[in-house]
């Protein structure tokens, strides 16, 4: 099944202890991407991948790190988290970012990860 | 800041009718705009995607663009209770296809 999971999908941690949050898609997608969302503020975008070893800031990046070692795995890191990362996590991934107004720009969400930082 | 704009909501319509979701983004070379569904603790489902003027129709659904106006819309006929959800307007701007941006999304109840 063609798919984009997270782990984990819930997370109760405490400030300053770092985290890791996997994403990893089977579609073989050259695009991935981290968002977060929050009540009244809307899904806003973390970090961008375009490529293996490409990866770029999104609107909201700063306390979180991100790599691309791996075409199918995307992985969120929060150095020391703080309570105001407490959030919803989406991974997200399209087949091909440069073809654009096409199909190949059509984002697929992972389930999303529930993260509660105290 | 490009910027994209849904009514701010909440809309309530009686099962069977049809429902309008209205969207304006701000940059005017924006290339693809999409329509996701979210329910309550899910992550946002694809369910249109538009990418020239006109309306693009799928079922119960159909797109609409207006690239001259600036505004993209969703209208979701004979409504049913399991379309009560939040839905994100979701618009690719010209600066590349990394940079989806969604609004705020409007949740839509359908009432039986």
């Amino acid at each position: 099944e063609a798919q984009v999971t997270q782990n984990p999908r819930y997370l109760i941690t405490v400030t300053g202890k770092k985290l890791t949050v996997t994403c990893s898609q089977n579609m073989n997608h050259e695009y991935m991407s981290w968002y977060r969302q929050d009540p009244g503020l809307g899904l806003r975008q973390i970090y961008y991948s375009m490529n293996v070893e490409v990866t770029d800031k999104g609107d909201v990046p700063e306390g979180y790190k991100v790599s691309r070692k791996e075409k199918r795995n995307f992985p969120l890191i929060l150095e020391s988290p703080s309570p105001n990362q407490t959030s919803l996590y989406f991974c997200a991934s399209s087949p091909d970012p440069f073809r654009r107004a096409s199909s190949y720009n059509e984002q697929f969400f992972g389930p999303g990860t529930r993260l509660t930082v105290l | 800041q490009k910027e994209v704009e849904q009514n701010s909501g909440p809309l309530s319509v009686p099962e069977g009718a049809i429902a309008s979701l209205n969207c304006t983004y701000s940059d005017r070379g924006s290339q693809s705009f999409f329509w996701y569904r979210q329910y309550s603790g899910k992550s946002p489902e694809l369910i249109m995607s538009i990418y020239s003027n006109g309306d693009k129709e799928d079922g119960r659904f159909t797109a609409q663009l207006n690239k001259a106006s600036q505004y993209v819309s969703l209208l979701i006929r004979d409504s049913q209770p399991s379309d009560s959800a939040t839905y994100l307007c979701a618009v690719n701007h010209e600066g590349g296809s990394e940079k989806l941006v969604f609004g705020k999304g409007m949740k839509l109840t359908v009432n039986p």
